[in-house]
This record gives C-alpha cells, structure tokens and sequence, in this order.
C-alpha cells in the first residue's frame, strides 16, 4: 500500500528556515515524479515543486531561489529545504506522488509550517 | 502560466441532487485535467483524471467531462459523505488548480 508521511512542520520566525520530510513506503521515491503543494489557511491549493525520477526539479515561479527539493534515496523520502521564510509561507504542506501524465494520485497527511514573529 | 477557473464557488445542495461544477482553463489543455475531493482537515483525494476517468474505488455517481478548456465535474445524486470541497487542477503545463467549490448542505 502507497504510504506518505510529511513532518518536519512548526513554527518559525520570519526570515527562518525549515525542513520538510516525506517518508514513502510502498513504492520507491526515486523511480517516480514527486511534489509538494501547500495550502494557506482557508485558501486553495497551490502547487510548489516537483522532482523527476531523473532528478530534474522545477519550481513554483514566486518560490525560486528560496525552496530546494530533494530526495534521499537511501532513507526512501522527499525532502522540501524552506529558506528565507515569509509570513506568506504559512500553510499545511503536502507531499503527492504524481501518476501517470501527471495527476496527484497519493498524498500524504500534511505538515504544517507557520512563519510569525 | 494557466489559470483555472472554477464555478460556482459554493454550491448548496440536498442529498438526492444532480450536481454540476465548472472549471475553465485560460489556454487550452487537452484533457490534462484531474478533479479532487477536499474534506476538512484531510488531505485532497482524486477523483477523476485525464479529464473523465474515474480513479479506482470511486463512486460512479460521480462523472468527469470536457476538452480542451471547459470542464465539469458531476455527481449524479448527492451523498451526504460528498459534501467536501471541490478543486480542478491542470497538468498540461506544470500544475494549476481552481479555487475550489464548496458543496454544502442547503
């Protein structure tokens, strides 16, 4: 059974940085597309990063230069590092494994990071 | 970038009722377009992909439709485990979701 699970989560001050870990069991991270999207309070959802299984990574364009994603394939996890972190950033923060041309078909449970002084 | 345009942005409903949600993409998508099920707290579940294939294990009360940039997302007969937030998203060019449809009780 696909398993994701986000942690990593919590406070941080302006200007901070965080990061986030999924950890997949079921299926091997680094033969799959994987992502991260957040989702501020009470708003909708947005996408932030993907990885490829070739390890080619693409990002959300108002994020750049502030996330890196990554994968530890000995550990089986997805990693989000978070720097220079906004107010802004607040959100519950999703790990998805994409399927097939591209949709979300497993995510995990959320993890949440909240950016206040 | 592709936006994605969801309406209406609530719906109020009663068990029993046909549903129907929109999503207009701004350029066209082919059929690159997944519909998910958001309850409070949990994580979004997906629905229906490549625009109207339904995802294994669920209900067939719930349909998917639409090319290139109109869409609609139906549930046949309201359930009372359907009543959640609805989002579209894209995936023709990187990923893009609506803003979300809340199906609510009348």
């Amino acid at each position: 059974e696909v398993q994701l699970v986000e942690s990593g989560g919590g406070l941080v001050q302006p200007g901070g940085s965080l990061r986030l870990s999924c950890a997949a069991s079921g299926f091997t991270v680094r033969s799959n597309y994987m992502t991260w999207v957040r989702q501020a309070p009470g708003k909708g959802l947005e996408w932030v990063s993907v990885i490829y299984n070739d390890g080619t990574t693409y990002y959300a364009e108002s994020l750049k230069g502030r996330f890196t994603i990554s994968r530890d394939n000995s550990k089986n996890t997805l990693d989000l590092q978070m720097n220079s972190l906004r107010v802004e950033d607040t959100a519950v923060y999703y790990c998805a494994k994409i399927e097939g041309s591209g949709w979300y078909g497993a995510w995990g449970q959320g993890t949440l990071v909240t950016v206040s002084s | 970038d592709v936006q994605m345009t969801q309406s209406p942005s609530t719906l109020s409903a009663s068990v029993g009722d046909r549903v129907t949600i929109t999503c207009r993409a701004s350029q066209y998508i082919n059929r690159w377009l997944a519909w998910y099920q958001q309850k409070p707290g949990k994580a979004p579940k997906v629905l229906i992909y490549k625009a109207s294939s339904l995802d294994s294990g669920v209900p067939s009360r719930f349909s998917g439709s639409g090319s290139g940039t109109e869409f609609t997302l139906t549930i046949s007969s309201l359930q009372p485990d359907d009543f959640a937030t609805y989002y579209c998203q894209q995936y023709n060019s990187y990923w893009t979701f609506g803003q979300g449809t809340k199906v609510e009780i009348k």
